[in-house]
């Protein structure tokens, strides 16, 4: 069965930069693009962007450019996603998720809790 | 980019009653539209894509409808199981922005 299984918590000061991972297995990596989603504590869901396992294309969403960075190891079937210059409002939990056939996000991993303090 | 806007913000049923819950895009966004359920605590799950159709292992009791610019999701027969956030997602562009949410209680 399809998995997404993502690294484990982080704490982080301001300023620093954290790098997240997300194992895919039980399909073929290189067939469904990735995206990460993250959630303030008690807020909504925030797309970040979104990376194709098949290429070189990444997409990230106008909020994070200049601070994101998607990228994938096919060997393992692993995206990593990199935040720097972190503020105390990038505290989230982070999620990775895959979409189907049609663009929705149908597997989603169990979420990395971020968080940035002093 | 493309604004979704949710309503309710919060909805409080009985068990048993019919739910809509509403999601209006800024612009036509065809049916390209999913609704996710998700628990406190928990990753979001797929419940509707493409507007309507159900995702496998879904109840049947949900159901979504709408096109456009206008959006529906429905719980027929509310249970206790279903308090949970509800949003919905464009994904005919990116960014693929979510909804507010809909926070459910029973």
């Amino acid at each position: 069965q399809v998995q997404l299984v993502q690294s484990g918590a982080e704490v982080k000061k301001p300023g620093a930069s954290v790098k997240l991972s997300c194992r895919a297995s039980g399909y073929t990596f290189s067939n469904f693009y990735l995206h990460w989603v993250r959630q303030a504590p008690g807020q909504g869901l925030e797309w970040v962007g979104m990376i194709n396992p098949s290429g070189v294309s990444t997409r990230y969403a106008q909020n994070f450019q200049g601070r994101v960075t998607m990228t994938k190891d096919t060997s393992t079937s692993t995206v990593y996603m990199e935040l720097s210059s972190l503020r105390s409002d990038d505290t989230a939990v982070y999620f990775c998720a895959r979409t189907s056939w049609f663009g929705e996000f149908s597997h989603w991993g169990q979420g990395t809790l971020v968080t940035v303090s002093s | 980019d493309i604004q979704l806007t949710q309503s309710p913000s919060f909805l409080s049923a009985s068990v048993g009653d019919r739910v809509t819950f509403t999601c209006r895009a800024s612009q036509g966004i065809g049916r390209y539209l999913a609704w996710y359920q998700q628990e406190p605590g928990k990753a979001p799950k797929l419940l509707i894509y493409s507007a309507s159709t159900l995702q496998s292992g879904v109840p049947s009791r949900f159901s979504g409808s709408g096109s456009g610019t206008d959006f529906t999701l429905t719980i027929s027969s509310l249970q206790p199981e279903d308090v949970a956030t509800y949003y919905c997602q464009q994904l005919t562009s990116h960014p693929y922005d979510f909804g507010q949410g809909t926070k459910l209680a029973i």
